[in-house]
């Protein structure tokens, strides 16, 4: 069946700095791409999406590129802030298969000032 | 932005007894699910809801669990018998008709079964 795979955390990084977050998938078809963030206490909030090939998601500085060459989905943003700690996921929907979410594991992500 | 609601946000019981989580969905989405994350591992998905029927269902939703919407507003999964393993966070979510429509999710009940 279809899944998910990121890296592992937690990631912890200092105010600026660059973060990428990797993410690669395995499913038939054309699936929609997702990220999706929880910040401390909350519930999961949609970040950014792609839903076709060389899509380009991007909201609050993050990016991500649907690369269906590579199956992959990285998350990335040019400098991170403390306000951007929290649990990040992957995500992908297929529709040949219902309209559920299929998540990866999820990375912490910890930023230091 | 409107939210999706879960109580309790933490729920304690005895392996054998019957929880119900209660979900408050969008008022005017149509489409509700039940996720849940084990620590440490992936959001699995759990059951999909529409039209007053379940839709999809995963082979972990068995006939343990049980989903329900009593009364328009509220969506509540009920599971039977609780086991040591389905400890676990829950999520609630829910999303409007169109299939692209992004899904809302409640901040989840951490379900503790001791």
């Amino acid at each position: 069946g279809d899944s998910v795979t990121q890296m592992e955390g937690p990631v912890t990084l200092s105010e600026e700095a660059f973060l990428t977050i990797n993410c690669t998938y395995t499913a038939t078809g054309y699936p929609s791409l997702f990220w999706y963030v929880q910040y401390p206490g909350e519930g999961l909030q949609l970040l950014l999406k792609a839903t076709k090939a060389d899509d380009k998601g991007s909201n609050k500085g993050f990016e991500a590129t649907y690369r269906k060459e590579t199956t992959s989905f990285h998350l990335e943003k040019g400098s991170v802030q403390v306000s951007d700690s929290a649990v990040y996921f992957c995500a992908l929907r297929n529709q040949e298969y219902g309209n559920k979410l299929v998540f990866g594991a999820g990375t912490i992500l910890r930023v230091k000032s | 932005e409107p939210e999706v609601t879960q109580t309790p946000s933490h729920q304690v019981t005895q392996m054998g007894q019957e929880v119900i989580l209660r979900c408050v969905p969008i008022s005017n989405h149509l489409y509700f699910y039940w996720y849940r994350q084990i620590l440490g591992q992936k959001v699995e998905f759990l059951v999909s809801f529409y039209n007053n029927e379940i839709s999809e269902k995963s082979e972990i939703f068995d006939d343990q669990f049980s989903v329900e919407r009593p009364d328009g507003s509220n969506f509540t999964l009920k599971i039977r018998s609780t086991k040591l393993e389905d400890s676990a966070m829950y999520f609630c979510a829910s999303r409007g008709e169109a299939t692209n429509e992004k899904l809302f999710f409640g901040s989840g009940t951490q379900l503790s079964v001791l």
